[in-house]
C-alpha cells in the first residue's frame, strides 16, 4: 500500500455540487498539506495542518475547506464546485522531528468540474 | 513572499546526455527539495537538500545556500527521466513548501 493514499483518483462533478477529496497516510507524520496543480502554474498550497488541532489557510483557500479527522486523515472539501476548480489535487505529508523536512506526496486526484 | 525560480523552463535531450537544472531562490528560503513529476502525474521526492551535495544513482544535487541556488544534475539520461522537475523551499524551518514553476524534461530515444 502507498504511504499516502488519495481517493478518488479521478472525479467528474457538476457545477454547484459538494465534493470531498480524501487523504490518508501510514507514515505517522504530523503535518499534512493539500496542493492544487494547474498547467503552467506549478503547485499552490490550499490548506495545511501541523497536527490534529491545527488548520491553516494556504495561498488559495477560497472556495475550499478541510477537516483533519485524525493524525492519519486530512480531507479537502469543495462546498460548491465551480469549473475553475478543475485541477490536479495533491495531498502531502512531512515530519520534521527527525530533522528531515522532506515531503511525501500522494498520487493525486484529477478533478473535473463541468 | 519567498521566490523560487527554475531554469530552463523546458529541455530536450538525447538519451545518454547529461543535463543540469537550476533553481534560484530568495534570501529567506530554507529546506530546499527537488521533485520529479512523471508523465502519469506522480510526484516523487528526489532530494531534501538544504545545503551541500547528495547523490542518488545517476542523479545528484548541490545547494549553495549562501549564494541562493541549487543545481540538479542528471547524468546518462534515460527516457524514464522525462517529466517535470520541481524545486521547492519553505520560508522558515519546517514551514510550508513553495514550488518553482518547474523544468519540463523530454528525453528522446
Amino acid at each position: 500500500d502507498a504511504d499516502v493514499t488519495q481517493t478518488p483518483r479521478n472525479r467528474i462533478t457538476k457545477t454547484g455540487k459538494r465534493i470531498m477529496l480524501e487523504c490518508s497516510q501510514t507514515k505517522g507524520h504530523d503535518r499534512m498539506y493539500w496542493y492544487r496543480q494547474d498547467p503552467g502554474l506549478g503547485l499552490r498550497l490550499i490548506y495545511y495542518s501541523f497536527d490534529v488541532k491545527d488548520i491553516n489557510k494556504g495561498e488559495i483557500s477560497d472556495g475550499y475547506s478541510v477537516s483533519r479527522q485524525a493524525q492519519a486523515k486530512f480531507s479537502l472539501s469543495l462546498e460548491s464546485a465551480i469549473p475553475n476548480q478543475t485541477a490536479l489535487y495533491f495531498c502531502a505529508t512531512s515530519d520534521p522531528k527527525q530533522g528531515n523536512y522532506g515531503y511525501t506526496f500522494g498520487s493525486g486526484t484529477r478533478l473535473t468540474v463541468v | 513572499g519567498i521566490q523560487v525560480e527554475q531554469s530552463p523552463p523546458d529541455l530536450i535531450l538525447q538519451e545518454g546526455a547529461n543535463s543540469t537544472l537550476r533553481c534560484n531562490f530568495s534570501d529567506s528560503v530554507n529546506n530546499l527539495q527537488w521533485f520529479h513529476q512523471n508523465p502519469w502525474g506522480q510526484l516523487i521526492n528526489l532530494f531534501y537538500i538544504p545545503s551541500g551535495t547528495k547523490q542518488n544513482g545517476r542523479l545528484s544535487a548541490t545547494t549553495v545556500a549562501t549564494e541562493r541556488y541549487s543545481l540538479l544534475y542528471i547524468s546518462s539520461s534515460q527516457t524514464t527521466d522525462s517529466g517535470v522537475y520541481f524545486c521547492a523551499g519553505s520560508e522558515n524551518q519546517g514551514g510550508k513548501l513553495i514550488f518553482g514553476q518547474g523544468t519540463e524534461l523530454s528525453v528522446k530515444p
